[in-house]
C-alpha cells in the first residue's frame, strides 16, 4: 500500500512534443506529490508538487494533472526541450505525519531528440 | 551557498571492509535522510533523523548505522561492506515545518563493492 508506480520506464519524444509521465498510488492517506528531475552525476532536485485539493498544477511547460478518484497523477512537459532530457520521479508523502517520508516511484528516464 | 555536500563521490570497497559516508548541509535543516539508489527501484529511505540525537530506521536499514551528534552532519556507516550495497547513496535535508516543505539532494556518493 505504500509503493508508487511509474510509467513509463522511458521515453522518447522530439523537440517542441508534450511529454508525458504517469503515476499511481494506493495509500489514500498521501497527501502530497512532488516530482523530481535528475540530471546524469546529480542528485534530485525538486520540479514541481501539488496536493489533492486541485486536480492541476501549472509551472512553466510543466503541469502536473491530480485525479484523486482513480489516485493518478501525471507530468506533462510541454514543448519539450533537449535540456528536459533527465530522469523524473514521481513520490508521494503523508504530511501529517512527522517526518514525512517519501514513497518514490521508479523513475523515467526522458531523451528529447533535436 | 555550499547546500548539501556528499563525501567522497565515488568509492570502490572489497565485502567485508568498512567506511563512513559523509553529509553536510549548511541550511540549518533541522531533518535530514539517507537514500539508495538501484536501478529501476527509485530512491529508497535507509535512515532518517529530526534533529540532534534523533534518528529512526527507514525501509532498508540492514547493514548501515548513522548517528546525529550537529544538525550539520548526518554520516552514514557501512559495517562490513557487502557487494548488494552497491548503490549511489544521496543525502538529502529539509526544513522542519507545517505542510510541505522540499527535500534538498546532495550529488551522491558512488559506490561499488567488489
Amino acid at each position: 500500500q505504500q509503493q508508487v508506480k511509474q510509467s513509463p520506464q522511458s521515453l522518447i519524444v522530439q523537440k517542441g512534443g508534450i511529454s508525458i509521465i504517469n503515476c499511481a498510488y494506493e495509500n489514500t492517506a498521501f497527501d502530497y506529490f512532488p516530482w523530481y528531475q535528475q540530471f546524469p552525476g546529480k542528485g534530485p532536485a525538486l520540479l514541481i508538487a501539488i496536493r489533492p485539493d486541485v486536480s492541476e498544477k501549472k509551472e512553466g511547460r510543466f503541469t502536473i494533472s491530480f485525479n484523486k478518484s482513480a489516485k493518478q497523477f501525471s507530468l506533462h512537459i510541454m514543448d519539450s526541450q533537449p535540456g528536459d532530457s533527465a530522469t523524473y520521479f514521481c513520490a508521494a508523502s503523508m504530511t501529517n505525519t512527522g517526518f514525512q517520508k517519501l514513497v518514490f516511484g521508479t523513475g523515467t528516464r526522458l531523451l528529447v531528440s533535436p | 551557498n555550499a547546500g548539501v555536500t556528499q563525501t567522497p563521490k565515488f568509492q570502490v570497497l572489497k565485502t567485508g571492509q568498512s567506511m563512513t559516508l559523509q553529509c553536510a548541509q549548511d541550511m540549518n535543516h533541522e531533518y535530514m535522510s539517507w537514500y539508495r539508489q538501484d536501478p529501476g527501484m527509485g530512491l529508497r529511505l535507509i535512515h532518517y533523523s529530526v534533529g540532534a540525537g534523533i534518528t529512526d530506521q527507514g525501509e532498508v536499514p540492514n547493514g548501515y548505522n548513522v548517528s546525529r551528534s550537529t544538525t550539520e552532519d548526518f554520516p552514514l556507516r557501512l559495517l562490513s561492506a557487502a557487494p548488494s550495497q552497491t548503490s549511489v547513496y544521496f543525502c538529502a535535508s529539509r526544513r522542519q515545518g507545517v505542510g510541505n516543505q522540499p527535500q534538498h539532494f546532495g550529488d551522491g556518493t558512488r559506490l561499488s563493492i567488489l
